[in-house]
């Protein structure tokens, strides 16, 4: 079955200090990953995907991910954490072989710390 | 405006009450979408509409019933919900629902059904 999973409810942070935000993912055939963000009272806004090529993807505000097919991960990572990074985090895949379908993880809150 | 709109952003009903919610994106999208978002869970997507054609129907209960007049603009409408209704629900726009684009959402409404 395909899946998303976010395994982190939270993750706090202090401003300055590097982050990751972990995903890790289950599909059949090959996987399309992306990252959205959510701030408080907002909807979702896309930060950056992977589609095919180089593994490490960047994205918006700084931010990237690695995708690791034998690990099957997309971290989203970003070296210096910002408070305006305080934010939901979602990770979602779709399986091109299978259906166009978007499966989401739960997100992951973060908390950046001044 | 902004590329996806949604009213209202705040919306409290009884379990009798009719009411409905409008989207509305001016991207030029081809594709829109209804998802149900609720607190510490992935979302979930509800009915997804390619060139005004309803292409999908997550096994939603009669309750929501959505209208796509135009590839523009979006309606959920709602009757005898349930408390556990209550969510926030965003609708979303891409190019194409069968390539891998992003989606662009609205900043949702926030459903209470007491």
């Amino acid at each position: 079955a395909q899946s998303v999973a976010q395994p982190e409810d939270q993750v706090n942070v202090a401003e300055g200090n590097p982050l990751t935000v972990k995903c890790t993912y289950s599909v059949s055939g090959n996987p399309y990953l992306f990252w959205y963000v959510q701030y408080p009272n907002r909807g979702l806004q896309f930060l950056l995907k992977y589609i095919t090529g180089d593994n490490l993807v960047k994205g918006s505000y700084g931010f990237e991910a690695e995708f690791n097919k034998s690990q099957t991960s997309f971290h989203l990572k970003k070296p210096s954490a910002l408070v305006s990074d305080s934010a939901l985090y979602f990770c979602a895949v779709r399986d091109m072989d299978s259906n166009y379908q978007l499966i989401w993880g739960a997100g992951t809150k973060l908390i950046i710390k001044p | 405006e902004t590329g996806v709109t949604q009213t209202p952003r705040h919306l409290v009903m009884g379990m009798t009450n009719k009411k409905s919610l409008k989207c509305e994106q001016h991207l030029g999208h081809n594709a829109m979408y209804w998802y149900k978002q609720s607190a510490k869970k992935p979302l979930e997507l509800m009915f997804v509409y390619n060139f005004k054609e309803q292409t999908e129907n997550n096994s939603v209960p009669s309750r929501f019933s959505p209208e796509c007049p135009n590839s523009s603009h979006l309606f959920l409408h709602l009757h005898t919900l349930q408390p556990e209704d209550s969510a926030l629900y965003l609708c979303a726009s891409s190019q194409d629902p069968l390539v891998a684009g992003e989606l662009f959402f609205g900043e949702g409404s926030r459903l209470t059904v007491l």
